[in-house]
């Protein structure tokens, strides 16, 4: 099946700076790919689609000052936590739909998650 | 928005015993995802199901869509201890429900 590749899968920053993740569908084309966020034993929880090629859309309650999302193409959509804080620290996770033929779009592929820890 | 309700929260159950796992949509279900998930770690697609009255089965798992009823039930019959972890539906819009924790003793 299609691939999500998400890096790093862990990192650890200081408070104040920014940390930046990437997700990448590794042999489809995305248009589109979600963020989500994750506590201990909670679900996933949507924070923004993002879209290639145009402005993401933010769920209800996520900044988007603080969570900024580029889709600059087809295979690669970044999350960047900016001036992170310690309650920033989650369990972060993407995913993509596979558009192309003989997909029809219906299955959607995860990458493996950054755990985020700030310091 | 779609709210997804599963229940149980979360489940025991004895090696070799069946168990159940419900979703329930607050909206009509244009196709709802099941998914396995170890906390920390990526998801496991199970399946998709996009019809009212749609069956799949994939080994010892079965899930199946009640359109009416803006339900969907996900069965493991003979549970392992492979089949620990936390099951996930999610909406046509891969927005989630709060998870099913199953816990499989030996």
């Amino acid at each position: 099946g299609a691939v999500v590749s998400q890096h790093p899968s862990r990192v650890i920053c200081k408070s104040g700076t920014s940390v930046k993740i990437e997700c990448r569908s590794l042999d489809f084309q995305a248009t589109t790919m979600f963020w989500y966020r994750q506590f201990p034993k909670q679900s996933l929880m949507l924070m923004a689609t993002s879209n290639e090629g145009s402005k993401a859309t933010y769920e209800q309650g996520v900044e988007k000052d603080k969570f900024l999302i580029n889709h600059a193409s087809l295979t690669l959509s970044t999350l960047t936590v900016t001036s992170a804080h310690p309650e920033d620290s989650s369990f972060y996770i993407c995913s993509a739909r596979d558009w192309g033929v003989g997909s029809g779009g219906t299955e959607a592929f995860f990458g493996q998650g950054t755990r985020l820890t700030v310091v | 928005s779609q709210e997804l309700e599963q229940s149980p929260q979360s489940l025991i159950v004895q090696e070799g015993k069946n168990l159940t796992i419900n979703c329930t949509s607050s909206k009509t279900l244009y196709g709802l995802y099941w998914y396995k998930q170890k906390y920390g770690e990526g998801l496991i697609f199970l399946m998709m199901l996009q019809k009212g009255g749609e069956e799949k089965s994939h080994e010892k798992i079965t899930a199946k869509l009640d359109e009416k009823k803006q339900q969907s039930s996900l069965h493991i019959t003979a549970s392992q201890p492979s089949h620990a972890g936390i099951y996930l539906c999610g909406g046509y819009k891969l927005s989630f429900g709060a998870g099913t924790t199953v816990t499989v003793r030996a």
